[in-house]
């Protein structure tokens, strides 16, 4: 969807390199959720993200959204094969009826 | 707890032919969503229940139906299969929370039409 922006749309990096996923929306986010892909699978939840500001950490994943709550980043350290995969964010853009917009996606390749 | 369940895994249709996609959860949501998943489009929703009951229009519903059949099933109907409706299917479910848009997926349905 051209209301969430997501940048970059692939990305190949070699193991053990740092790396950044971006998600831009020019309307206020009611709520930033980041998903997980892989080929041939579901949507696999990472972190929710809804305070201007915000901050959260699994393992070696970060995601931050902005103090105006328009834009999200995703920060993987030390990446591994594992982290391969089609990164989603999600936001609501509406207040009403609980829909979620999705940016295109980032295809992350991470070369051994 | 099987959480989002669907079915079928892949189908193969040919243009015109009917069929229909299950999807189920055993969250006690009230929301229900179906989404289609295209190449460098990401996921855009087709319809979606708030709440059981209900059922309203997404973004692309054009050749699709569904049926709210109660608060745990919520199904995706493709009456006359077109070659532009191949693509993956995913349900997904949500709690009402006042303030969380949370979703739940499920695994997706993979549909070739020809």
């Amino acid at each position: 969807s051209q209301e969430l922006e997501q940048s970059p749309q692939s990305l190949i990096v070699q193991e053990g390199k740092n790396l950044t996923i971006n998600c831009t929306s020019s309307k206020t986010l009611y709520g930033l959720y980041w998903y997980k892909q892989k080929y041939g699978e579901g949507l696999i939840f990472l972190m929710m993200l809804q305070k201007g500001g915000e901050e959260k950490s699994h393992e070696k994943i970060t995601a931050k959204l902005d103090e105006k709550k328009q834009q999200s980043s995703l920060h993987i350290t030390a990446s591994q094969p594992s982290h391969a995969g089609i990164y989603l964010c999600g936001a609501g853009l509406t207040g009403s009826a609980r829909q979620l917009t999705f940016g295109s996606g980032t295809q992350l390749t991470v070369l051994p | 707890n099987a959480g989002v369940t669907q079915t079928p895994k892949f189908q193969v249709l040919k243009t015109g032919q009917s069929m229909t996609l299950q999807c189920a959860q055993d969250m006690n949501h009230n929301s229900m969503y179906w989404y289609r998943q295209d190449p460098g489009m990401g996921l855009r929703l087709i319809y979606y229940s708030a709440s059981e009951g209900t059922t309203d229009k997404g973004e692309v519903p054009n050749g699709y139906n569904v049926s709210r059949l109660n608060k745990r099933e919520f199904s995706l109907r493709l009456e006359s299969a077109a070659p532009s409706q191949t693509s993956v299917y995913f349900c997904a479910s949500n709690r009402n929370w006042d303030s969380s848009y949370e979703q739940y997926f499920g695994p997706g349905t993979r549909l070739t039409v020809t």
